[in-house]
């Protein structure tokens, strides 16, 4: 079975700083791997997908992900962040439906 | 325009009690899915539809049943409530049943809360 997972529960940083959410994958073949948001009490917000081609994916508010093929890694990232940044972040893996990863609570103080 | 919409958005019911939540898609998808939120903010699949049929049925108990009347609905509906099918649940869709190269769409979560 594929799956992803997130090693860190929570990640804080102060807004301006750079902002890291970790996903390792474990898939065989070639892996849909996507990053979803959910701000507290909405639903699930599309950020960015890798299928194929550049390693470097870039997505929404900013936000981009790299593929690592060697780590089996596909960790989110944001040059600065912002307090408005603050939310649930998930990792999932598509395996003709998605299976998410635990999840990271990212917490951007001022 | 919303793009999947669940009814209701929160639901309070007694144990015991049936009810049903409906999910609703105007993108055109052929394949639609249930997921469950836990307290613990984990995300697990439940049941998938392609185009009225049931393709994927995970282990949740047969309290719960599925139900598409057109590759644009796919309702939810579940007997004797208890106090554990407490939770959000997410309706999604897809463009079709193979690996989702153009994502998936989720609506806004209807949180059901048993007492």
């Amino acid at each position: 079975a594929q799956s992803v997972a997130q090693p860190e529960d929570q990640v804080n940083v102060a807004e301006g700083n750079p902002l890291t959410v970790k996903c390792t994958y474990s898939v065989s073949g070639n892996p849909y791997l996507f990053w979803y948001v959910q701000y507290p009490n909405r639903g699930l917000q599309f950020l960015l997908k890798y299928i194929t081609g550049d390693n470097l994916v870039k997505g929404s508010y900013g936000f981009e992900a790299e593929f690592n093929k060697s780590q089996t890694s596909f960790h989110l990232k944001k040059p600065s962040a912002l307090v408005s940044d603050s939310a649930l972040y998930f990792c999932a893996v598509d395996d003709y439906k998605l299976s998410f990863g635990a999840g990271t609570t990212v917490t951007v103080r001022a | 325009d919303t793009a999947v919409s669940q009814t209701p958005k929160y639901l309070v019911t007694q144990m015991g009690n049936d009810k049903s939540i409906k999910c609703e898609q105007n993108l055109g998808h052929d394949t639609m899915y249930w997921y469950k939120q836990d307290s613990k903010k984990f995300l697990k699949i439940m049941f998938s539809y392609n185009n009225k049929e049931l393709i994927i049925n995970e282990t949740v108990p047969n309290r719960f049943s599925p139900k598409s009347p057109d590759k644009a609905h796919l309702n939810l509906h579940i007997n004797s409530l208890e106090l554990g099918d407490s939770a959000v649940y997410f309706c999604a869709s897809s463009q079709n049943r193979d690996r989702a190269e153009y994502g998936y769409t989720f609506g806004s979560g209807t949180r059901l809360t048993v007492v």
